[in-house]
């Protein structure tokens, strides 16, 4: 069974202020990870997929990287906007069903 | 573009009443998916449809059903509700050889 566990639950930074949220998983056969942003009220947004060990994928102040064993949203000087929770999940095998964690919720003051 | 377009928005049911969910997606996607979010468990999966007129059960699916309409719609319905299902229910889409999936904005459901 394909498990996905994100820390922190919950991460404030000050405005500029650069951190890093991890996403341990553990699947199958790694068919892609993923990574969405959540805004209350809205349904998840895409950011990244990774593939393969090593990967790596930036927009903007955002930068995910891949290992074999967890994934790593890296977010430089954000900004207030960048407040959102972030949603990791694992697709393995051969179905295209996602397996999600419980998000990390991401405060940024101004 | 629309996306993926889910109604109702919000709806309060007392226990025991049905209700459908709706979602229509404009992507050309094959595959379907439904969904749902609690606070403290994460995105759980209930039925997915891979393709036109296929459904199969995901994580959760006991106290739905689901039915592929067409290409564009997929709708989920609950037969009796319960408090249990006081939840928030998004609908997914993906397109061919694709994994990655495009969500609607949700509908929020209580159960009273």
């Amino acid at each position: 069974e394909d498990q996905v566990t994100q820390s922190p639950e919950a991460l404030r930074l000050q405005e500029g202020e650069s951190s890093s949220l991890n996403c341990s998983y553990t699947v199958s056969g790694l068919r892609g990870l993923f990574w969405y942003r959540q805004d209350p009220g809205k349904g998840p947004e895409f950011l990244f997929t990774l593939y393969s060990a090593g990967e790596e994928k930036e927009k903007e102040r955002l930068k995910a990287t891949l290992t074999k064993k967890e994934s790593f949203l890296h977010i430089t000087a954000p900004k207030p906007e960048d407040s959102a929770t972030y949603l990791c999940a694992v697709c393995g095998g051969s179905n295209y069903k996602l397996t999600f964690g419980k998000g990390t919720l991401l405060t940024v003051n101004p | 573009n629309a996306g993926v377009t889910q109604t109702p928005k919000f709806q309060v049911l007392k226990t025991g009443q049905s209700m459908t969910l709706q979602c229509a997606q404009d992507m050309n996607h094959n595959s379907m998916y439904w969904y749902r979010q609690d606070p403290g468990m994460g995105l759980r999966l209930i039925y997915y449809s891979a393709s036109e007129g296929t459904t199969d059960k995901g994580e959760v699916p006991n106290g739905y059903n689901v039915s592929r309409l067409n290409k564009r719609e997929f709708s989920l319905r609950l037969e009796s509700a319960a408090p249990s299902q006081t939840s928030v229910y998004f609908c997914a889409s993906s397109g061919t050889g694709k994994i990655t999936l495009h969500f609607g904005n949700g509908t929020r459901l209580t159960v009273t």
